[in-house]
């Protein structure tokens, strides 16, 4: 069965360069969602686009921004990279189905992002 | 948000049953109980979930207290594949996860 999947599984960036990382979402799926997870920490919650718009925000920095295009893929942009963005970041996937509690979310494999 | 407390740690012996408790006091009626577990370097994966009555699936069940303020996922056979950070979280309408502490599972040969 199709997973999601991110690109790129690894990047390395310099301080106050940007970076934009891929997420595409399972088949028919419609819900996207972007965590953060940093070393030794538990992934937090950064934002979620649902048929193409932002459905729900989470702790993002005003220098991330994401977007849902029309074949519901996501990219996650990041500027002025920081020391302290250094992790991994999780792409999940749902089929919301009106939004319904019970929706089982998918990740991906996650990008590792390492900023120097 | 609706608060989840669970263990830090358990351990377990492989081809053993493994319960795993959720105290969940300040549920709302409408809350989901989700488990999901993250194994290392890997993203998390979904486990079950429930709102009012117990449930089993391929993976594992999940026991849900009469009261709902506490929950119990059951793994029938611990394997060394099953040594992960479980998650349990709990969800309104929402489709968001708040991942928060978990129990991280050691499964011994």
């Amino acid at each position: 069965a199709a997973g999601v999947i991110q690109s790129p599984r690894h990047l390395i960036k310099e301080k106050r360069e940007t970076a934009t990382l891929k997420c595409y979402p399972i088949p028919r799926h419609d819900t996207v969602y972007w965590y953060q997870q940093g070393p030794g920490q538990d992934p937090q919650f950064l934002i979620s686009f649902y048929e193409k718009m932002q459905s729900d925000k989470g702790s993002i920095p005003d220098r991330f921004s994401a977007q849902q295009f029309s074949d519901y893929h996501s990219e996650l942009n990041m500027s002025s990279l920081e020391l302290g963005d250094s992790a991994l970041y999780f792409c999940a996937s749902s089929l919301a189905q009106g939004l319904r509690a019970g929706n089982e979310q998918f990740f991906g494999p996650g990008t590792r992002l390492t900023v120097l | 948000d609706a608060k989840t407390t669970q263990p830090n740690s358990m351990e377990s012996n492989e081809e053993e049953p493994v319960h795993l408790p959720c105290n969940h006091s300040t549920i709302s009626g409408t809350d989901y109980i989700h488990w999901y577990r993250q194994l290392p370097s890997q993203g998390p994966e979904y486990v079950i979930h429930g709102l009012t009555s117990n449930v089993n699936n391929r993976m594992a069940s999940l026991a849900i207290a009469e009261d709902r303020k506490s929950s119990t996922l059951i793994l029938h056979r611990a394997t060394l594949r099953d040594a992960a950070v479980y998650y349990c979280i709990l969800m309104y309408a929402g489709i968001m996860l708040t991942f928060g502490g978990g129990t991280r599972l050691m499964v011994k040969p």
